[in-house]
């Protein structure tokens, strides 16, 4: 079975600097899909970025970046310029590739980023 | 449009009582999931389904029971629910296989179990 780790459980940083949220993972499986997922207050799951394994490119999305080391199974992501809109929980995910694309997320616990005005 | 609907946003209920809960996706996909969230948790994974089929049952209790009438819609019935059901339910749907994987999710139901 996958599990996915964020050792983080809450990080804090000034507004308009960068900050980096930790992911590691474990997977039997050579082809799956990373995500992170942002939740706000009002508890809407919100898809910031994703990443796919077969992919050595890290995406980027904005100001939204990644890390994503396939040896070491680590996922970490950066958020530059930090906005006040960026404070909620964050979540790191997992799907393996393999059974039709209908498999649930397997998500780490969160990390709670609170932006410093 | 990624939009994924879920009623009601707020439900009371009493350990008796039935009630449902809807959700709703109009971007033709053809995987939809339930997770249950408690606070300051991950969401937990609960059903699957493809292709209007139930794929996936996380060992739920049967006091709560999955449907799925088409391809759009998917319902979550409750029935003798027990208050640490209480929680937030969401909703999700993603394209089921081929080149996205991702999961949209809708705002979510609050459940209260009295």
């Amino acid at each position: 079975a996958q599990t996915v780790t964020q050792s983080q459980p809450e990080m804090s940083v000034q507004e308009a600097e960068t900050v980096t949220l930790s992911c590691t993972y474990d997977t039997s499986e050579s082809d799956y899909y990373l995500f992170w997922y942002k939740q706000p207050p009002s508890r809407q799951m919100i898809l910031v970025i994703r990443q796919e394994a077969y992919k050595q490119q890290n995406a980027t999305e904005n100001r939204f970046s990644v890390n994503f080391q396939k040896a070491a199974k680590s996922f970490s992501l950066k958020i530059s310029d930090s906005q006040l809109g960026d404070a909620a929980m964050y979540f790191c995910a997992y799907r393996r590739k393999a059974g039709g694309g209908a498999d649930g997320l397997t998500f780490g616990k969160g990390t709670h980023l609170i932006i410093q005005p | 449009d990624t939009e994924v609907t879920q009623t009601p946003k707020h439900l009371v209920m009493g350990m008796t009582n039935k009630k449902s809960l809807k959700c709703e996706q109009h971007m033709g996909h053809r995987a939809m999931y339930w997770y249950k969230q408690k606070a300051k948790k991950p969401p937990e994974l609960m059903f699957v389904y493809s292709y209007e089929k139930l794929s996936i049952n996380e060992s739920v209790p049967s006091r709560f029971s999955p449907e799925c009438p088409n391809s759009s819609l998917l319902n979550l019935h409750l029935h003798a629910l027990q208050p640490e059901d209480s929680a937030l339910y969401l909703c999700a749907s993603s394209q089921g296989h081929g080149v996205s994987y991702e999961q949209y999710f809708g705002p979510g139901t609050r459940l209260t179990v009295t």
